[in-house]
């Protein structure tokens, strides 16, 4: 079964509106999280690293203010995408590595802003 | 900086032929490699990966990889490809054996035909 999680699975909002992505380790705990972001028919390209209890370091080019990410928890990291708008529409991909371990993906989150 | 090349968009294969998908890698250092497979609105499952050791790597799903270092390449094959085997593949490079930070190639869609 899956060992990551990710809530929602589908999200349609209106433009404007925040929207929250949440990122669960289920049977281990994750000091470390990736988020990468997939546009339709193109590759995965990581938007942050994620680390427990400290500030995420976040790729070039993408905006900390627009993509806020929280991983307060070992066995949890939020990503929360601040007035989104159509251009943000995406598939968004966790990934959580256990410690000193493998890696293992989230089954994606489909944003949709209308 | 590491990069990552499919040089096939799409492979159209027969159930029951072999495949080969192609992947170049860009690394300034000894290259971590992993192969990934997705299917349509989902996350990523891993097929295997090399980071040391016998530059043939086998994997889940009868798919197996070789590394060629002279070539700078990473390619998976499987001899007899089932319908099942209709998905998106990715090859990624990473910076430690676990898959953490991976920089990924464009994908190859694989269609199968009856």
């Amino acid at each position: 079964g899956a060992v990551v999680s990710q809530h929602p699975s589908w999200v349609i909002c209106k433009s404007g509106t925040s929207v929250k992505i949440e990122c669960r380790s289920l049977d281990f705990q994750a000091t470390t999280m990736f988020w990468y972001r997939q546009f339709p028919k193109q590759s995965l390209m990581l938007m942050a690293t994620s680390n427990e209890g400290s500030k995420a370091t976040y790729e070039q080019g993408v905006e900390k203010d627009k993509f806020l990410i929280n991983h307060a928890s070992l066995t949890l990291s939020t990503l929360t995408v601040t007035s989104a708008h159509p251009e943000d529409s995406s598939f968004y991909i966790c990934s959580a590595r256990r410690n000193r371990g493998a890696v293992h993906f989230g089954d994606g989150t489909r944003l949709s802003i209308l | 900086a590491q990069s990552v090349t499919q040089p096939d968009i799409h492979i159209t294969v027969s159930e029951g032929a072999s495949l080969e998908l192609r992947c170049n890698y860009s690394y300034g250092a000894t290259p971590y490699l992993f192969w990934y497979v997705q299917s349509p609105g989902q996350g990523l499952q891993l097929l295997l990966k090399y980071f040391s050791g016998d530059t043939l790597v086998q994997g889940i799903k009868g798919f197996e990889a070789e590394f060629k270092r002279s070539q700078s390449s990473f390619n998976l094959r499987k001899p007899s490809v089932h319908w099942s085997d209709a998905a998106e593949y990715f090859c990624a490079v990473g910076e430690e054996t676990s898959g953490s930070r991976l920089t990924f190639g464009e994908g190859t869609q694989l269609t199968v035909n009856p």
